[in-house]
């Protein structure tokens, strides 16, 4: 089955600076690769995705980048703020009938002011 | 405003008993998931549906069940609760297909077994 790494798992970052997290996937028949962000005492919540068509998405300053050769997809986020602190998960499916969701470890983002 | 509902925030429950936990989506999704999350290990998939009476096991399913017996609503069942159970679980729903396929996840139940 589906397994996916992350990296780092935790991430601290003063503010304006950017942020890096890296993730990599066993499936090459994935084809689906969300991040969802979760801050403390709430559920996750997407903020980006991409799917294998795709080689980079952009939304203001969170930009998602993959790599399905090499199977890696990455989470950029440009001038951080305060409110971009929380736990970041990257995930992987194959779509498809049943679109199975397998996450990675998660990342702890803190920005510091 | 799309919902997925979990029955209870905080449970406590003694070692060996028979726990359900609950949960409702009002968004007619026909995926279902059961997640566990613990620090450091992220969200860990214990089942999944994919319709109704319909089920998977996901990466941890030892020690637990699930039943979908109306589309809308998925239980998470731990046939004799240990101690090791205790955490958060998290369910989530999602479209199949489409260009949609975001999951949405309810707010949580955390369980502690003693």
């Amino acid at each position: 089955g589906e397994n996916v790494e992350q990296h780092p798992s935790t991430l601290s970052v003063q503010e304006g600076d950017s942020a890096v997290i890296k993730c990599t996937y066993s499936d090459s028949a994935s084809n689906y690769f969300p991040w969802y962000k979760q801050e403390l005492g709430k559920r996750p919540q997407l903020i980006i995705d991409i799917r294998s068509n795709v080689g980079e998405k952009k939304d203001q300053r969170i930009a998602v980048t993959l790599n399905k050769t090499a199977k890696h997809f990455s989470l950029h986020i440009t001038e951080t703020q305060p409110e971009d602190s929380a736990v970041y998960f990257c995930a992987a499916s194959q779509g498809g009938a049943t679109n199975k969701l397998i996450f990675g470890t998660g990342t702890l983002l803190a920005v510091q002011p | 405003d799309v919902k997925v509902t979990q029955s209870s925030r905080y449970l406590v429950k003694r070692t060996g008993e028979k726990v359900f936990l609950e949960c409702v989506q009002d968004m007619d999704h026909e995926n279902m998931f059961w997640y566990r999350q613990d620090p450091g290990l992220g969200l860990r998939l214990i089942y999944f549906s994919y319709d109704v009476k319909m089920k998977e096991k996901g990466d941890i399913p030892e020690g637990y069940s699930v039943s979908r017996e109306k589309k809308e609503r998925f239980s998470l069942i731990l046939e004799s609760a240990s101690t090791n159970q205790t955490s958060m679980y998290l369910c989530a729903s999602s479209l199949p297909r489409g260009m949609n396929t975001e999951a949405f996840f309810g707010q949580g139940t955390r369980l502690t077994v003693v």
